[in-house]
């Protein structure tokens, strides 16, 4: 198993310009989640999904879209990505239901570094 | 808006040495996930607490759940440098949710 893979690693934009995160899981979870990570600030959610073709937005989803055509990817887009925008971004998963005291266990995939100038 | 709060923000102790970290919050958590992350490197789930006054031991690490679920601590025994890292709580604030809130988090260095 793969497990949470996120596409691509880093990316460097200009200012006004869109792109795609890709987010795959192969464990056949549930809920996906996007995050991202900006020193001394944790991990905020963007938007997250409980299942396949359902969306809701999170803490700080301004300037985001998302979309989760199938149960094992969730995709993370930027219309017109903003230097507010740089930051590291991470995909988790989470099973419906977990086992063995790993209850609410997230899965993070690797992040992804992007750069907006 | 929930809010939680990691204390301290960074520590760096030497090999041997224990140490205690915290996470707060104003509002009541219905579960609490403590988790390391290594540099360029997404979060791995180290426990997850659910009881008011509960304690989980993992080896040299101790955490426990206050009685009223409002705040929760990390302590290492004897820290090796193998447990630096960035340490984060995160936690859901009512039963059956699947939205959680991340701390600042606390970034330890353990030197040998």
């Amino acid at each position: 198993n793969a497990g949470v893979t996120q596409t691509p690693k880093f990316r460097v934009l200009k200012t006004g310009q869109s792109m795609t995160l890709l987010c795959a899981q192969d464990m056949n979870h549930e809920y996906m989640y996007w995050y991202r990570q900006d020193p001394g600030m944790g991990l905020r959610l963007i938007h997250y999904s409980v299942g396949e073709g359902t969306t809701a937005k999170g803490e700080v989803p301004d300037g985001y879209n998302v979309s989760r055509l199938k149960k094992q990817n969730f995709l993370l887009g930027l219309e017109s990505a903003a230097p507010s925008q740089t930051s590291v971004y991470f995909c988790a998963s989470r099973p419906l239901q977990a086992r063995g005291g790993r209850a609410h266990e997230q899965f993070f995939g690797p992040g992804t570094r992007l750069t907006v100038l | 808006t929930q809010l939680l709060e990691q204390s301290p923000q960074f520590l760096s102790i030497q090999e041997g040495e224990n140490l205690t970290v915290y996470c707060n919050s104003s509002s009541v958590f219905s579960s609490l996930q403590w988790y390391r992350q290594e540099p360029g490197e997404g979060p791995v789930l180290l426990v997850t607490v659910v009881t008011g006054g509960e304690v989980k031991k993992l080896k040299r690490l101790t955490f426990q759940f206050g009685d009223a679920r409002k705040d929760s601590s990390l302590h290492i025994t004897a820290a090796q440098p193998g447990d630096t890292g960035l340490y984060l709580c995160a936690g859901t604030f009512s039963r059956g949710t699947y939205k959680y809130i991340f701390g600042t988090g606390t970034r330890l260095k353990v030197l040998a």
